[in-house]
């Protein structure tokens, strides 16, 4: 299994800024991916965190919206860019161990509400 | 294209059974989850299928899958009031893309 913690938890920021958000994982994983999960709806995959080379990201979610960073195998950061209200959202970072496609796990998310 | 649906909220009583269901239109999908939220917290798995398996289960929790009907179902024996939570249907893909459902938010009465 592998244990994973999202800083901040939560946020309130204001239009037109930017939130970095950081996912570590407690070990090694080649796998790392972002989640958006919209009030009342389903998860949706922003990108996935390459280690050592650009993200790369879902129809929809672009580079200089969502830049993400992954120095290491263990750490990415997602930033949310010029942000509006309809970025408001539940962030969440998941990894998968290993070679284990079938077994993916959630960080507790970062929740964000912008005014 | 695909998409995975399932109803918004169930509602039972403590000790009944529960029955949460998913329908999916990608039969193609190599995997399918079930998942857990709790309230402020992460998605915690829960249990998985593979595609070519009708059932699975793991003490309290029974899933089915019906491929002919591309139906998944989750069944919690013995529902106590811990089980409150959101449960969400997911189907996993290779190249680890996994695509979830909306969530059932499950509500156990005592």
């Amino acid at each position: 299994s592998a244990v994973i913690s999202q800083k901040p938890s939560r946020d309130i920021c204001q239009r037109g800024t930017s939130l970095t958000i950081q996912c570590q994982v407690d070990s090694q994983v080649t796998m790392m991916f972002w989640y958006r999960q919209q009030p009342g709806q389903s998860l949706t995959l922003i990108a996935t965190a390459n280690q050592g080379s650009e993200a790369t990201y879902e129809s929809g979610f672009v580079i200089d919206k969502f830049p993400i960073s992954r120095p290491n195998l263990t750490f990415s950061t997602l930033t949310v860019s010029n942000m509006s209200p309809e970025d408001s959202s539940i962030y969440l970072c998941s990894v998968v161990p290993g070679q284990k496609v079938e077994t993916q796990y959630f960080g507790p998310g970062t929740r964000l509400l912008v005014l | 294209g695909e998409d995975v649906e399932q109803s918004l909220f169930l509602s039972v009583r403590e000790g009944d059974s529960s029955v949460i269901n998913c329908t999916y239109t990608d039969s193609s999908s190599t995997y399918l989850y079930w998942y857990k939220q709790e309230p402020g917290a992460g998605l915690q798995l829960l249990t998985y299928i593979f595609s070519n398996m009708d059932m699975k289960q793991d003490q309290r929790l029974t899933v089915l899958l019906n491929k002919k009907d591309k139906h998944l179902s989750l069944r919690i024996a013995d529902t106590q009031t811990g089980d409150s939570a959101i449960y969400f249907c997911a189907e996993g893909f290779g190249g680890f893309k996994t695509i979830f459902g909306a969530g059932t938010r499950l509500f156990v009465k005592a």
